[in-house]
């Protein structure tokens, strides 16, 4: 079974909007990352936050992370159509040393 | 600097036939993962290599399945007899696993199509 879940599975947006993905999990962990995948590639790692950790920013993406809830965000600011693709989180659930992946959410940024 | 490779792009054959996928990970990475993606089961880890040695194959599905890591350069995922089900995205991924974990890099995966 799938440690993450992400919410919404599909979001269409318009370009220059910000676009909001949530996850959650079930086990607690040492860390949460994000990553992008475009059509037809691989997966792209974006963004690692630490359980110790409540936010952190890259660029246009902000993320955060609520461990009391078992949940995590991704926002993606002034969004571009070539932020088009699916986002999937990953946790990283300690001495197993592998991620486990959601089920990803499909973004669509309308031009 | 040269991300990860997988080979064949995309492979099409006929049930029963034997079939190999092959992946080069990056050049220092010690970790190295096999993955199936498909639309109703999403992202699956099949196994996964640490320092060539295999750690956890749990993911494997059936017997079918077998993996193998000679180098650290080299792995292979090898499916036979195949079956129409096995029809998937096959992602490899490598990461540097020290103390903690670090990002996965992947390549871009073979889509393969048994009839």
């Amino acid at each position: 079974s799938q440690q993450g879940e992400e919410d919404p599975q599909a979001l269409s947006i318009q370009e220059g909007e910000n676009a909001t993905m949530n996850c959650s999990y079930k086990t607690s962990i040492n860390n949460l990352q994000w990553y992008r995948q475009n059509s037809g590639r691989g997966l792209v790692h974006l963004i690692l936050i630490r359980s110790n950790e409540r936010e952190k920013h890259s660029g246009r993406l902000r993320v955060t992370l609520d461990t009391s809830k078992k949940s995590s965000s991704l926002l993606i600011t002034a969004s571009r159509a070539a932020d088009t693709a699916s986002y999937f989180c990953a946790t990283d659930s300690g001495s197993a040393r592998q991620l486990t992946f959601g089920s990803g959410t499909q973004l669509t940024v309308l031009p | 600097d040269a991300g990860v490779i997988q080979s064949p792009r995309h492979e099409v054959t006929e049930m029963g036939q034997e079939v190999t996928l092959r992946c080069k990970p990056i050049s220092g990475h010690n970790s190295l993962f096999w993955y199936r993606q498909t639309m109703m089961r999403g992202l699956e880890l099949l196994i996964y290599f640490n320092n060539n040695v295999p750690i956890d194959d749990s993911g494997m599905p059936e017997d079918r399945f077998s993996a193998k890591m000679p180098n650290a350069s080299f792995s292979t995922l090898k499916i036979q007899p195949s079956e129409p089900r096995d029809s998937a995205v096959y992602f490899c991924a490598s990461s540097f696993q020290g103390i903690s974990n670090q990002p996965q890099h992947f390549g871009d995966g073979t889509r393969l199509s048994i009839l």
